[in-house]
């Protein structure tokens, strides 16, 4: 069973800045059933990003998903008061879904 | 418009089995390439895909709760139900229910969620 890692486990950051947000495979995985997704406080979770970089429908392009293999970042080029929030990475193979423990956004 | 909503008990008790229903609208579970899963959050922690119904009825479970689940649909009611059998007090957790659609281009991923519905296990 692939595990995903992600990390920092927290980034504590100021609006305006970039965040970058980390997620490590254990194994080489299909890039394209990797998926990010946003959630705030006592709301379900939103999907962000699918294909590993493609924004979903209404997501801001200050979202950006990148990598292959193993490796896998979600970036937010510039914080927004909204942006604050939980991340998760998600990944699909041999009829399973995973996710990864979160990256929590917060304000510095 | 996509909607999910679950409903189902806010407690149970130890040994009791769960039974947690999905009321979707603006999709049918008779179109192909269509699904709905089961997914988990216990307070504070990460997410957890319990199990997915596909709309020809195929059905997938997580390996770690296999036994203990089944789901379901009615496509009459729009709805997709989860049972979980033996609720033990580390179930607690909010349930949601997702929508999956695979078509040409295939992400699994779950675009449409349900607000959640929180069930605590105590005695």
């Amino acid at each position: 069973e692939i595990v995903l890692t992600q990390s920092p486990g927290t980034l504590s950051l100021s609006p305006g800045e970039r965040a970058t947000l980390s997620c490590r495979a254990s194994q080489s995985v299909n890039s394209i059933y990797l998926t990010w997704y946003q959630q705030k406080p006592g709301q379900a979770p939103r999907l962000l990003i699918y294909d590993a970089s493609t924004r979903a429908t209404g997501i801001p392009d200050r979202f950006s998903g990148s990598g292959s293999g193993t490796d896998f970042t979600l970036t937010i080029s510039r914080l927004e008061p909204e942006d604050f929030a939980v991340y998760y990475c998600q990944h699909y193979d041999s009829s399973s879904w995973t996710f990864g423990q979160g990256t929590k956004v917060e304000i510095k | 418009q996509i909607t999910l909503k679950e409903s189902g008990p806010t407690v149970v008790k130890p040994t009791q089995t769960l039974t947690l229903t999905c009321t979707f609208s603006g999709f049918s579970l008779t179109t192909s390439g269509v699904a709905v899963a089961w997914i988990r959050q216990p307070p504070g922690k990460a997410l957890e895909w319990l199990a997915l119904i596909h709309w020809d009825d195929d059905k997938r479970y997580s390996s770690s709760l296999r036994n203990r689940l089944t789901i379901t649909k009615d496509t009459s009611k729009n709805q997709v139900v989860l049972t979980m059998t033996n609720m033990d007090p580390v179930d607690t957790a909010t349930y949601y229910c997702a929508h999956l659609y695979c078509g040409g281009d295939c992400y699994m991923d779950f675009d449409y969620w349900g607000q959640g519905t929180l069930v605590t296990v105590s005695s």
